[in-house]
């Protein structure tokens, strides 16, 4: 079985600080990690991935994310928001062959000016 | 390449009546999905077809049955719509396999009334 956990279905930043969203994952074998990240009235699009290799995974839009299996955690992070950041941010979990995909509730970002 | 797209992008239901959800994709995946999203709920899986000629039920496949038609196109069906199927669907498709992240539609809003 697997599950994902994201802390925090609201986070809040001001525009030019760190931006952090949490996820913690739980799997049975191996892990392949997802960020996707929804505008409104759009459908997900993908962020970043951890499949196997550097635990550090850069991805699209300045965001990174750190793979910590000790911690079972795939925290997402960008140094410095921007407006157009705002949007909702979901981690998914895959793995051991299943086609099954399973995400987080969510996480919605606002950025204040 | 249009990518994975959806029909209808709205749609109003009285209870009791019946619609089909539209879902192709252009990129030549094996795999596609049916999620729904509700607030605070996440992504939730309803059925899935890991290939062509094959589906799966996913989390909540109650109310629902699918068809993988060919290999572009997966459709989703509500028999006999009720109220708690007021939501957003989205299709996704994937690559053969869980390395891979999925892509996924525009979603289509739905509210039975």
């Amino acid at each position: 079985a697997q599950s994902v956990t994201q802390l925090g279905s609201h986070v809040s930043v001001s525009e030019g600080a760190l931006v952090l969203l949490r996820c913690n994952y739980s799997s049975s074998v191996p892990p392949y990690l997802f960020w996707y990240v929804q505008y409104p009235n759009q459908g997900l699009q993908l962020l970043l991935k951890y499949t196997t290799g550097a635990t550090l995974v850069k991805g699209i839009n300045g965001f990174e994310a750190e793979f910590k299996k000790s911690e079972t955690s795939f925290h997402l992070t960008k140094p410095s928001a921007h407006m157009s950041d705002a949007a909702e941010y979901f981690c998914a979990v895959s793995g051991g062959g299943y086609q099954k995909v399973t995400f987080g509730t969510g996480t919605k970002l606002q950025v204040i000016p | 390449n249009a990518g994975v797209t959806q029909t209808p992008k709205f749609q109003v239901l009285k209870t009791g009546q019946s619609m089909t959800l539209q879902c192709a994709q252009d990129m030549n995946h094996n795999s596609m999905y049916w999620y729904r999203q509700d607030p605070g709920m996440g992504l939730r899986l309803i059925y899935y077809s890991a290939s062509e000629g094959t589906t799966d039920k996913g989390e909540v496949p109650n109310g629902y049955n699918v068809s993988r038609l060919n290999k572009r196109e997966f459709s989703l069906r509500l028999e006999s719509a009720a109220p708690s199927q007021t939501s957003v669907y989205f299709c996704a498709s994937r690559n053969r396999d869980y390395v891979h992240e999925q892509y996924f539609g525009p979603g289509t809003r739905l509210t039975v009334t």
